[in-house]
């Protein structure tokens, strides 16, 4: 069955410093990827996904995901942390051969200090 | 759009109460989706239906919960009796099409439940 795991339930950075969130996947095919970000008191939103197109995905508000297949990674990155990128960060997985369902990882909280 | 509707925002109850939450989908998308989310358990998909029929509920923690969709542009989830384990954030989502797609959240629903 196919599976996420967020490497660290808490990230902290400072204001300028590059973000690192890492995602690993267990997928029994090649799997659709997605991270969603949760603002404080707020459903969870789209960051960007990855459909077997281009392995390096580009998101909104500056962050970006590679899919590496040899390392079953899907991390998030951003060059530049801005204050206001302080949420809750969540991997999820859907299985191509499956069902319509998303995995959610357990979610990484991402601190950024000024 | 106005996005993905849900009453209440917030709702108190005592135990053994029924309690009722409500959803609005977004027009036009055929997936809804239920979540739980917890501290102690993270992000949970409950039951989803597609087309106003239940695809999976084997999310659904015991007999005491029930999803229903009498139409494309409504949903419910209601708990009877309520037990303060049920306390959390119930998220509603919707899609158009199958999981590759992205899922619109709502607000999300914070139950508390004495």
């Amino acid at each position: 069955a196919q599976s996420v795991t967020q490497l660290g339930s808490h990230v902290s950075v400072s204001e300028g410093a590059l973000v690192l969130l890492r995602c690993n996947y267990s997928s029994s095919v090649p799997p659709y990827l997605f991270w969603y970000v949760q603002y404080p008191n707020q459903g969870l939103q789209l960051l960007l996904k990855y459909t077997s197109a281009a392995t390096l995905v580009k998101g909104i508000n500056g962050f970006e995901a590679e899919f590496k297949k040899s390392e079953t990674s899907f991390h998030l990155t951003k060059p530049s942390a801005h204050m206001s990128d302080a949420a809750e960060y969540f991997c999820a997985v859907s299985d191509r051969t499956n069902t319509d369902k998303l995995i959610f990882g357990t979610g990484t909280r991402l601190q950024v200090f000024p | 759009d106005a996005g993905v509707i849900q009453s209440p925002r917030h709702e108190v109850t005592e135990m053994g109460q029924e309690v009722t939450l409500r959803c609005k989908p977004i027009s036009g998308h055929d997936y809804l989706f239920w979540y739980r989310q917890t501290m102690m358990r993270g992000l949970e998909l409950l039951i989803y239906f597609n087309n106003n029929v239940p695809i999976d509920d084997s999310g659904m923690p015991e007999d005491r919960f029930s999803a229903k969709m009498p139409n494309a542009s409504f949903s419910t989830l209601k708990i009877q009796p309520s037990e303060p384990r049920d306390s959390a954030v119930y998220f509603c989502a919707s899609s158009r099409g199958l999981a590759r797609n992205e899922q619109f959240f709502g607000p999300g629903t914070r139950l508390t439940v004495l």
